[in-house]
Order: structure tokens, then C-alpha cells, then sequence
């Protein structure tokens, strides 16, 4: 089975700061891999698909690079805005399928 | 775009029904996917299932045996049930619309296993 492990699982920033999240697979996964927002009490919000394409309307600073094993989803200047917790999420494309959360990180 | 609807308390053993309705008319228009994702209060988020346009599915493996997902395009509707439920399947659950990645989601019932 894929697992994904994300590091840290916490962390604590200051407004303007560059904040890199990392997430690692067990196997190759190639690219295919995404990350969510998640604000507490609210259902997460796709950021990145595919390892490094933005979703629509998601703000510049949020990017996402990486291959094979491993992930990062990176933010250049932090916000506010942007204290949540982070998924990275993975999908296997031949069957069985089936798709793997990593733990998340919490960015405060 | 989506809301979950159903019972926010089940009893042990019972069976969880659960309702996505989808508003903006997609189920009846053709090719889509759908999917049931949950997480289990101060806990991560876990994958279900989906719902392929082709009315087949797939399923997390470690619930398979439990689960079953299905659409009523005529509502604009696809449901989940999850038999044999325990304390475990306390959780807050998500639908969602996708196959590999999720956007939108609905904003998410807490179900309760309680007696």
C-alpha cells in the first residue's frame, strides 16, 4: 500500500515568512498528487493537483514541486489568511484504486 | 454546489444513510464523478469511495465490505451507506465532486455511533 508521510506535522510561522511542507511516499507515485487547505470547522479546499498545477483563483504564493517520492507544497509569503491545515493527497491510477491522505500539517 | 443531508446520531450495528445533493444539475447531464470522503473528529481525512458517470464505483478497500454508494440522477442525488456501524465511523463526512482530486466539496454532516 502507498503511505504518505508528511513533515512537520506542526509548525509556527510569522506573517511574511516562506513556509515549505513536505510530503513523502513510500512508493514512486509519479506526480500524481494533491494538496488541500483545511480551516478548522470548514471542508478543505483543493490548492494544488497534479504535483504543481494551481487551482483556479488559489492566491500566486501557493506552489507545489516534486516527483516520484517526494513533495512539497511551499507558500512564499505567509498570510494571516493562511493558518489551517494542510493535506497532501494521493491517487493510484491503475485498479484497484485508491486514494491516501497523508497525517496533514497544522500551520499556525 | 453540494450538501450532505441525513441522521447526525446512528446506533451501533445500524446502517448510515447518507444524501449528496448536487445543485447545479451535473448528475443529470452526463459525465461526472463522485465521492465520499470522512474524518473522524481532530483526526485526518480518509477516502470512501467513488461514484464513476457509469454508474460503477470504486471503494476503499478497508471499508469494501461495508459500504455502498449509488445516484438518483432524477433528484440530482448520490448516497452513501456504510452498514454495521461502530463508535470507528464517527465521523465528520464529506462529498465531494471528482475521480483523483476533489473540488467542490459540500460542507460536510457530522454523523455521531452512539446509543
Amino acid at each position: 500500500d502507498i503511505q504518505m508521510t508528511q513533515s512537520p506535522s506542526s509548525l509556527s510561522a510569522s506573517v511574511g515568512d516562506r513556509v515549505t511542507i513536505t510530503c513523502r511516499a513510500n512508493h514512486d507515485i509519479s506526480t500524481y498528487l494533491s494538496w488541500y487547505q483545511q480551516k478548522p470547522g470548514k471542508a478543505p479546499k483543493l490548492l494544488i493537483f497534479d504535483t504543481s498545477n494551481s487551482q483556479t483563483g488559489v492566491p500566486s504564493r501557493f506552489s507545489g514541486t516534486g516527483s516520484v517520492t517526494h513533495f512539497t507544497l511551499t507558500i512564499s509569503s505567509l498570510q494571516p489568511e493562511d493558518v489551517a491545515t494542510y493535506y497532501c493527497q494521493h491517487y493510484d491510477i491503475l485498479p484497484p484504486r485508491k486514494l491516501t491522505f497523508g497525517q496533514g500539517t497544522r500551520l499556525e | 454546489q453540494l450538501q450532505e443531508s441525513g441522521p447526525g446520531l446512528v446506533k451501533p450495528s445500524e446502517t448510515l444513510s447518507l444524501t449528496c445533493t448536487v445543485s447545479n444539475g451535473s448528475i443529470s447531464g452526463g459525465r461526472y464523478y463522485y465521492t465520499w470522503i470522512r474524518q473522524p473528529p481532530g483526526k485526518g481525512l480518509e477516502w470512501i469511495g467513488t461514484l464513476y458517470y457509469s454508474g460503477s464505483t470504486s471503494y476503499n478497500p478497508s471499508l469494501r465490505s461495508r459500504i455502498a454508494i449509488s445516484v438518483d440522477t432524477s433528484k440530482n442525488q448520490f448516497s452513501l451507506n456504510l452498514t454495521s456501524v461502530t463508535a470507528a465511523d464517527t465521523a465528520v463526512y464529506f462529498c465531494a465532486e471528482g475521480l483523483n482530486f476533489f473540488d467542490p466539496w459540500g460542507q460536510g454532516i457530522l454523523v455521531t455511533v452512539s446509543s
